[in-house]
């Protein structure tokens, strides 16, 4: 199965502030990463597909990039209800996610 | 609306038997294929196993192979897991979940979740 390693595995920042969240691949996957956010108790919902498409109705301060087998959301202008924990999940074979993080607004 | 509502959750023994409902509404899953992903408490989401539009193709994870069978009815609009020869770390939440293209696809609807605890 192909790994995706996430990181941070948890990250405080302030209101405004800009956070990168990455997630190594362990094989290539072309652009097949999906980004998404879950809020507690909730379940998740989709923010980017394919490394850098924003799903309908996601605000564009979030966004997505892929360099080689590297995949980063980043959260530009953080906002409190950003507080969540966000998963990146591959799509080239048997899907798999990465191990989350969870993002602390100080 | 889209909704995905799982049902059939519950507190079951060890080596017990339980089978999982997702029923669809605000779409027709006849045309999508359709997956099942689980959260243990406290820990991440795991896929557990998807089913191809026609039915034809099922998959699993290594972690459930063996014992779960995944279905559907597209007349009901249901999607369906059996989970057999259940263990302790089988307990998790059950999302019912709808990806763009083919089960490997990313997904956009999600449903409630149901809870699933195996314990003696």
């Amino acid at each position: 199965d192909i790994q995706m390693t996430q990181s941070p595995s948890s990250l405080s920042a302030s209101v405004g502030d800009s956070v990168t969240i990455t997630c190594r691949a362990s094989q290539p996957i072309s652009d097949y990463c999906n980004w998404y956010q879950q809020r507690p108790g909730k379940a998740p919902t989709l923010l980017i597909y394919l490394a850098s498409t924003l799903h309908t109705g996601v605000p564009s301060r979030f966004s997505g990039s892929r360099s080689g087998a590297d995949f980063t959301l980043t959260i530009a202008n953080l906002q409190p209800e950003d507080a969540a924990t966000y998963y990146c999940q591959q799509g080239y074979s048997t899907p798999t996610f990465g191990g989350g993080t969870k993002v602390e607004i100080k | 609306e889209v909704q995905l509502l799982e049902s059939g959750g519950g507190l079951v023994q060890p080596g017990g038997s339980l089978r999982l409902s997702c029923a669809a509404s605000g779409f027709s899953i006849r045309t999508y294929a359709m997956n099942w992903v689980r959260q243990a408490p406290g820990k991440g989401l795991e896929w557990v196993s998807g089913i191809t539009s026609s039915g034809t193709k099922t998959d699993y994870a290594d972690s459930v192979k063996g014992r779960f069978t995944v279905s559907r009815d597209d007349s009901r609009n249901m999607l369906y897991l059996q989970m057999n020869s259940l263990r302790p770390e089988d307990t998790a939440i059950y999302y019912c979940a709808n990806p763009y293209t083919g089960f490997y696809g990313y997904i956009v609807n999600w449903g409630q979740g149901t809870l699933v605890t195996v314990s003696s």
